[in-house]
Order: structure tokens, then C-alpha cells, then sequence
């Protein structure tokens, strides 16, 4: 089992729509959770950490549910401008500042 | 502003051949490390370092050697490049006490 599993999509959804990612990680003792952004060809960026009381910015809000041991992430009225694909991160216990990158989802907004 | 440098962004080897990848970043960060991404599979640890002198292997570190003589620098070094090889290299670094990491643009890598 691989330790962070996301659903490789592709989502394609229109503009205005709301639409939202699950990942599960396999380590119940993780301890931090991020999601990034990655633009075809381009480097991973940080989009949000997750916490466990849950978090938004702006249309984006982040869940996480350690006893289920998912991740989610909520885009809410979704821009042309957020097809990309949203790589599912965990920090498992004990390895530092090591990240586990899930192989991502991919967004492709519709005009 | 540079944040992380990667050189070359395209290098095409021969199978035996060897090659050194470049990163450096200019944030005064102490961790750095070095991933691969192949389609499907997301991004793998090769290697990483806590620190100037300090490095260690990651998820798949077989064919790749790395050193950390200054805080600024870490280069990727292939032994001898095999079709296995074939991906896209990053190189990131991570500030003190946060988890958040900054990459550099890639490496693509092709072996022939």
C-alpha cells in the first residue's frame, strides 16, 4: 500500500464549480499535512498546511480527519487559473523534515 | 530573488555516462534535498541533508551520490546514468523549523 493515495483524476469541472480531493495516508502516527500545487511542467508549490481543527484561505479550505486517516481539500467557485495538479503531502513521525508526496490529483477547469 | 537554482533544465546522457546536477539556494536554509518524479509515481526522496557536511539516503538513493560542503550548494551526481534514470530532478530546501519547501525549476533527464 502506498503511504499517501490520492485519486489521479483528471477532474474536469466549469468554471464556478466547486470541487473537492480526497487522500489517504497509511502512517496514523503522520504528523503534518500540506497540500501543494504543481502547473504542468513546473516545480511544487506550497498551497496550504493542513490542521485538525480544519482551515480555509480564501476559496480554499483544507480538512483533515486523523481518525480516518484522510485528507481533503475544498475548491470552492473554481478560475480557469486552478487547473493544476494538487499533490496530497505528509511529514510522517520521526523522519525530520522529510515530506511523502501522494502522485497527485489533476484540475482542469472549463471555460 | 533566487530562492533555488537548478542547472542544467535539460540534459540528454548516453547509458555509462556520469553528470553532476546542480542546485544551489541563496535562503540560508539548512535542509535540502533531492527528488525524482516519474509519471504515476509522484515525487521520491534520493537523498537530503540537514546541514553543511551532513547527508543521508532517502526512498531511492541506488546510482546517486550527493555532497554538502557548503550550506548553499547540493549537487546530484549520477555514477553511471542508466534508462531508469529518465525523469524530472528536483532539488528543494526547507527553512528551520518549518515544513514548507521551495523548490528549484528541474532537472529533465533523458538516457539513452
Amino acid at each position: 500500500r502506498k503511504e499517501v493515495e490520492q485519486d489521479p483524476g483528471p477532474f474536469n469541472v466549469p468554471e464556478g464549480a466547486t470541487v473537492a480531493f480526497n487522500c489517504t495516508y497509511s502512517n496514523s502516527a503522520s504528523q503534518s499535512f500540506f497540500w501543494y500545487r504543481q502547473d504542468c511542467r513546473k516545480e511544487p508549490k506550497l498551497l496550504m498546511s493542513v490542521y485538525s481543527s480544519g482551515n480555509e484561505d480564501g476559496r480554499f479550505t483544507a480538512q483533515l480527519n486523523r481518525a480516518s486517516q484522510y485528507i481533503s481539500l475544498l475548491i470552492r467557485d473554481s478560475k480557469l487559473s486552478d487547473s493544476a495538479t494538487y499533490l496530497c503531502v505528509v511529514n510522517p513521525v520521526g523522519s525530520a523534515r522529510q515530506l511523502t508526496f501522494g502522485s497527485g490529483t489533476q484540475l482542469t477547469v472549463l471555460p | 530573488n533566487a530562492g533555488v537554482t537548478q542547472t542544467p533544465k535539460f540534459q540528454v546522457l548516453k547509458t555509462g555516462q556520469s553528470m553532476t546536477l546542480q542546485c544551489a539556494q541563496d535562503m540560508n536554509h539548512e535542509y535540502m534535498s533531492w527528488y525524482r518524479q516519474d509519471p504515476g509515481m509522484g515525487l521520491r526522496l534520493i537523498h537530503y541533508s540537514v546541514g553543511a557536511g551532513i547527508t543521508d539516503q532517502g526512498e531511492v538513493p541506488n546510482g546517486y551520490n550527493v555532497s554538502r560542503s557548503t550550506t548553499e550548494d547540493f549537487p546530484l551526481r549520477l555514477l553511471s546514468a542508466a534508462p531508469s534514470q529518465t525523469s524530472v530532478y528536483f532539488c528543494a530546501s526547507t527553512q528551520t523549523g518549518t515544513y514548507e519547501q521551495y523548490f528549484g525549476p528541474g532537472t529533465r533527464l533523458t538516457v539513452t
